[in-house]
């Protein structure tokens, strides 16, 4: 069975920094590009980054781009995200997804996520 | 950005009676090799989001038949076609043809 299990999330002020990280298993982790989506307390769902199979091309939301880096090490079959400068809008569950495949971008495999809250 | 706008934003259904819901890109959501990433997703309270749909009309493995999808181009339709209670949640469009990727603000499904 695919297993996608979110880790790191935790309260932190804003202007600080965290790495969340996704520990796959149960797949091929490096045959899939991976992506992290977030999803603010009640509100909808967000996609925040994507990075290929390789770890060579990666893509940001605006909201992110320059704060925050989408990471993995196929080694270890882990996925990471670093965040920087955290804003209190960042505060939201952050899901792990398996995204380009290959049958495609199927948005088909999700972690439970971690929740990351920026307060002071 | 494709822009991904569903509607309505709330359906209340009575069990076993069908329901239909809209999803309206800003932009065509063809990719360059010809396939089209819309995909529905279900979230249950308090579960993270699940996979029913892809490629506008693929059913999912394990997804009941009662599920199914339409549409091409910037206008797609997920109809259920006799809900059951175990169907309430909120239901999101995406695509996954274009960065960034994009979400419907999401469709409440409840019981009358």
């Amino acid at each position: 069975d695919v297993h996608l299990l979110e880790s790191g999330g935790d309260l932190v002020q804003p202007g600080g920094s965290m790495r969340v990280a996704c520990a796959a298993s149960g797949f091929t982790f490096s045959n899939y590009g991976m992506s992290w989506v977030r999803q603010a307390p009640g509100k909808g769902l967000e996609w925040v980054s994507t990075i290929s199979s390789g770890g060579g091309n990666t893509h940001y939301s605006d909201s992110v781009k320059g704060r925050f880096t989408i990471s993995r090490d196929n080694s270890r079959d882990t996925l990471f995200l670093q965040m920087n400068s955290l804003k209190v809008e960042d505060t939201a569950r952050y899901y792990c997804v398996t995204d380009v495949g290959p049958v495609g971008p199927l948005y088909d495999n999700w972690g439970q996520g971690t929740l990351v809250t920026v307060s002071s | 950005d494709a822009v991904m706008t569903q509607t309505p934003l709330s359906s209340p259904v009575t069990l076993g009676q069908p329901a239909s819901i809209s999803c309206r890109s800003s932009q065509s959501l063809v990719h360059s090799n010809g396939n089209t990433y819309l995909n529905w997703l279900q979230q249950r309270p308090g579960q993270p989001p699940r996979l029913l749909i892809y490629d506008i009309s693929k059913r999912f493995s394990g997804v009941p038949d009662r599920f199914s999808g339409s549409g091409a181009g910037t206008d797609f339709t997920l109809t259920i076609s006799r809900v059951e209670g175990e169907d309430v949640g909120i239901y999101y469009c995406m695509q996954a043809t274009h960065f960034p990727r994009t979400f419907g603000q999401g469709t409440k499904v409840e019981i009358k």
